[in-house]
């Protein structure tokens, strides 16, 4: 196991709602990234967090936020959900700085807009 | 265009086969390349990194062609718990941080 953990492990919402999402690192790790997978696709970069700062973004709208903590984990916040939000959010630690660093996984949140 | 593409599939092989995949990417800046494999409703896992010289990890090798942008692995003696979603992966190089980019996924299928 990779020691990254993520809760829930799955939500259901309706549109318009907010959710939070939420990653525990791996021990040592200082960088959490999120990424969206809708079905049948791969992961999507949303955004990466760096010693508490945002340290790159992908093409999501601003209603997707985030933030990081001293512990270094983090949360996913998204508002007013659509229902093309539904998908398997996953995210990634690694020890930054690195370039090549490696990624891990935590086992992701499903979640379902209705 | 997408940034990394690869052939979806499916592959269906029998046992014991050789299956190889393909991939292309387009940013001529990113550095490190990635397989990780993806299991039915699972997160995906680092099944190797990918470097010029080329790389074997037991029955997988993986390639890298830096003036094609052009990706492989190659999977020998096939098992039935190779079955799985095979997702080629870039380090991005035109976005802040370390963002990795994947392609869609190509879906293996090995039988008895």
């Amino acid at each position: 196991e990779t020691g990254v953990t993520q809760s829930p492990t799955h939500l259901i919402k309706t549109r318009g709602q907010q959710v939070t999402l939420r990653c525990s690192s791996q021990s040592g790790h200082n960088t959490v990234s999120w990424y969206q997978q809708a079905l049948g696709q791969g992961p999507q970069f949303i955004f990466q967090y760096y010693r508490e700062e945002e340290n790159g973004r992908g093409n999501f709208p601003p209603r997707f936020s985030g933030l990081q903590f001293p512990n270094y984990s983090s949360e996913l916040n998204v508002n007013a959900l659509e229902l093309d939000d539904s998908a398997l959010y996953l995210c990634a630690s690694s020890h930054g700085g690195a370039y090549q660093e490696t990624q891990y996984f935590g086992p992701g949140t499903r979640l379902l807009v209705l | 265009r997408k940034e990394v593409e690869q052939d979806p599939g499916p592959f269906n092989v029998p046992e014991g086969a050789t299956v190889a995949f393909n991939c292309t990417y387009s940013n001529s800046a990113s550095q490190s390349f990635f397989w990780y494999r993806q299991d039915c409703r699972k997160e995906p896992k680092l099944l190797m990194s990918v470097y010029s010289s080329g790389n074997e990890d037991g029955r997988f090798t993986a390639q890298l062609n830096r003036a094609s942008q052009y990706i492989s692995l190659l999977i020998r003696d096939s098992k039935l718990s190779d079955s799985a979603t095979y997702l080629c992966v870039a380090l991005g190089g035109n976005q802040a941080g370390t963002a990795l980019i994947f392609g869609k996924g190509t879906t293996l299928s090995v039988s008895s």
